[in-house]
């Protein structure tokens, strides 16, 4: 079992619509992370939480720290945002990471 | 403008060979990490450096080394004992707290 687990594993949406992605992790964290992968294969840190939410532009992170679990959120979804996001898990010693979620918006 | 340098983008090599890919910081962060990502996978851990002249092996260590001659510097060389190194390698740097976390564009390494 992944230690890391997200949900769905692809996605393809309509421009404009709200999107979700979902991260369960079963590790003890000092941290979760939500980074963004482009087709060229450079990630992006989106965001660093350990409570709460957060929030950037389009885009809202958060985490419930007791369930162990984080969403992120996409507002007025856009082409542009069409990426792999991967969720991972900082424990303080190592990562630990998500396999993704495939996210296609279509205009 | 500072950041993470991995070269080349794209690589390719035959088989048997020994192969050394680059990653160069700029952010003065201590720790480097190279991790390895393969389809359908999660980013594995291959090597990491917390400080300069040490580092320690991630998950997947077998088949490949590494130096830290230099803080800004973090090359992986991988072996000819890699038995399956097509893939994709990305750099990443932390600070200390590992909470400053960067990410290269990484490398697309095809052995034929």
């Amino acid at each position: 079992k992944n230690e890391v687990e997200q949900s769905p594993q692809n996605l393809t949406a309509q421009e404009g619509e709200f999107i979700t992605i979902n991260c369960s992790y079963s590790v003890g964290i000092s941290a979760l992370h939500w980074l963004q992968q482009h087709p060229g294969g450079g990630i992006v840190s989106l965001f660093m939480l350990s409570s709460g939410k957060k929030k950037h532009g389009r885009l809202i992170a958060t985490i419930n720290i007791q369930e162990k679990h984080s969403s992120l959120h996409i507002t007025a979804s856009h082409p542009r945002d069409s990426a792999v996001y991967i969720c991972a898990a900082n424990t303080g010693n190592q990562f630990y990471f998500g396999t993704g979620t495939s996210l296609t918006v279509i205009p | 403008d500072g950041g993470i340098t991995q070269s080349p983008k794209y690589l390719f090599r035959k088989e048997g060979q020994n192969v050394t890919l680059s990653c160069e910081q700029n952010l003065n962060h201590d720790a480097m990490y190279w991790y390895r990502q393969d389809p359908g996978q999660g980013l594995r851990l291959i090597y990491y450096s917390q400080i300069v002249n040490d580092f320690q092996k991630g998950d997947i260590a077998e088949g490949y080394s590494v130096s830290r001659e230099k803080k800004e510097s973090f090359p992986l060389t991988v072996t000819s004992a890699q038995k399956n190194p097509t893939a994709f390698y990305l750099c990443a740097t932390g600070d200390r707290g590992i909470y400053g976390y960067t990410f290269g564009s990484g490398t697309r390494l095809t052995v034929v």
